[in-house]
């Protein structure tokens, strides 16, 4: 089975901290992705890679970068916390960059920024 | 610009009840995926069905059921006979294969809740 794990389930910061989230895939997929969920509003895609080293703004990039150092793992910073940053974020990956692949979710990281 | 429209929030049903989860999608691309996840209350999305957009084939898994229907750009969802396991929230989502391919765009999801 494909397992997507994060670092943390929970996780407080304090504003203007700088925050890393982790996530790191098991089964050698080409694609990933970081997402948060806000209640009403869905999924929104923050950022993805589909390569070591590339990567492509999502829909709600601002405030966020990502790298992709190895093809496991998948990391999204938060340069300066900020309240509005509170919420849960989901890590997936994919196969490859093909838009017939499903894609497999890490348990989520809740962010909360005081 | 592709979009998936999920428009019930929350439902409600008590066990043994049908329910349907309602999901209709824009695109301008001819070939293109449609998927269901689910996400229970531990939080981690799991992946249902994926349909393409050439196969307008119903499918039964179970009690679960989907009805894709081009004429309508709508991929439905019934739950049969349903269960208190079955609560959760459930995302549809849509990738185009002419686009950044491999992004999907989802739905706002329905939470679903079953009483028993």
């Amino acid at each position: 089975d494909v397992k997507v794990t994060q670092s943390s389930r929970y996780l407080v910061k304090r504003t203007g901290e700088k925050v890393f989230l982790e996530c790191v895939q098991d089964m050698d997929h080409e694609n990933m992705f970081w997402y948060r969920q806000d209640p009403g509003l869905g999924l929104r895609l923050i950022y993805f890679s589909y390569d070591v080293k590339m990567k492509e703004k999502g829909d709600i990039p601002e405030g966020y970068s990502v790298s992709r150092e190895k093809k496991e793992r998948f990391s999204l910073i938060l340069e300066s916390a900020s309240t509005n940053q509170t919420s849960m974020y989901l890590c997936a990956s994919s196969l490859v960059a093909a838009a017939y692949n499903e894609q497999f979710f890490g348990p989520g990281t809740r962010l909360t920024v005081l | 610009a592709q979009k998936v429209t999920q428009a019930q929030t929350e439902i409600s049903v008590v066990e043994k009840e049908d329910v349907t989860l309602d999901c209709v999608y824009e695109t301008r691309d001819t070939t293109y995926y449609l998927f269901w996840y689910k996400q229970p209350p531990s939080g981690e999305l799991v992946f249902l069905i994926r349909r393409n957009s050439f196969d307008e084939q119903n499918e039964i898994s179970g009690r679960y059921s989907w009805n894709f229907q081009k004429s309508t750009s709508s991929f439905n969802f019934t739950i049969t006979a349903s269960q208190v396991v079955d609560s959760a929230v459930y995302f549809c989502a849509l990738s185009e294969a002419g686009t950044n391919a491999g992004k999907s765009t989802f739905g706002d999801g329905t939470t679903l809740t079953v009483k028993p």
